[in-house]
């Protein structure tokens, strides 16, 4: 257990739907990063929050948002979701008391989302 | 800019044999550098960093890997591949200031029995 919650493991929704991916990142941890990881694009960085703010956006769609509440915890939205948008959706944080990368990452274990 | 270039999307190698996964970066200042491993349906786990004190960096699971600043390398070895380190392994640079990793596009390893 690496310390990050994600839930759920796995979702399986119909195109044009909506979801909520949430994240508990490790306890002290003040940054969470959101990626997307399919077999054709790898690993794709979306989007950082930091201490409830956002910190930097990456190949993050304009159909998907994301934020971070006081008690540290983070919701991805995904919606208008298409057959494209399938993949392993993963959260992970960072001990960095500033919120640069330096420290590195630690990782949930995922949430994979199949659009049907 | 930072970037990072691992050299074979795939490498295979037999059980018992020595495992070599090359990564090459470009940074303009002294980087940090890291390797994960991701096995199969799972997340990204840490298996070493290089922060700027020892050049050979010790990791999880027998692996090491050495910072080489004139060859702008981070090479991960394991001496001697086991059947459960078949994986993707993915490199990834900071240069300290920045907010966010810079990934290398990964490399699975099939190790053959």
């Amino acid at each position: 257990d690496s310390g990050v919650t994600q839930t759920p493991k796995h979702l399986i929704t119909a195109t044009g739907q909506r979801v909520t991916l949430r994240c508990s990142p490790r306890s002290g941890d003040l940054s969470v990063y959101w990626y997307q990881q399919s077999l054709d694009q790898g690993l794709q960085f979306l989007i950082q929050y930091y201490n409830g703010e956002e910190r930097a956006k990456g190949n993050i769609l304009e159909r998907f948002s994301a934020q971070q509440f006081p008690d540290l915890h983070s919701e991805l939205n995904l919606s208008s979701l298409e057959l494209g948008d399938s993949a392993l959706y993963f959260c992970a944080s960072s001990e960095s008391g500033t919120g640069r990368a330096n420290y590195g990452y630690t990782f949930g274990s995922g949430t994979r989302l199949t659009v049907v | 800019a930072q970037s990072v270039t691992q050299l074979g999307s795939h490498v295979s190698v037999s059980e018992g044999a020595l495992v070599l996964l090359r990564c090459n970066y470009s940074s303009s200042v002294p980087p940090y550098l890291f390797w994960y491993v991701q096995y199969p349906n799972q997340g990204l786990q840490l298996l070493l960093k290089y922060t700027s004190a020892a050049t050979l960096v010790k990791g999880i699971n027998g692996f090491e890997a050495e910072f080489k600043k004139s060859e702008t390398s981070f090479h991960l070895t394991k001496p001697s591949a086991h059947m459960s380190d078949a994986a993707e392994y993915f490199c990834a640079v900071s240069e300290g200031s920045n907010y966010q990793l810079i990934w290398g596009a990964g490399t699975k390893l099939i190790i053959k029995p």
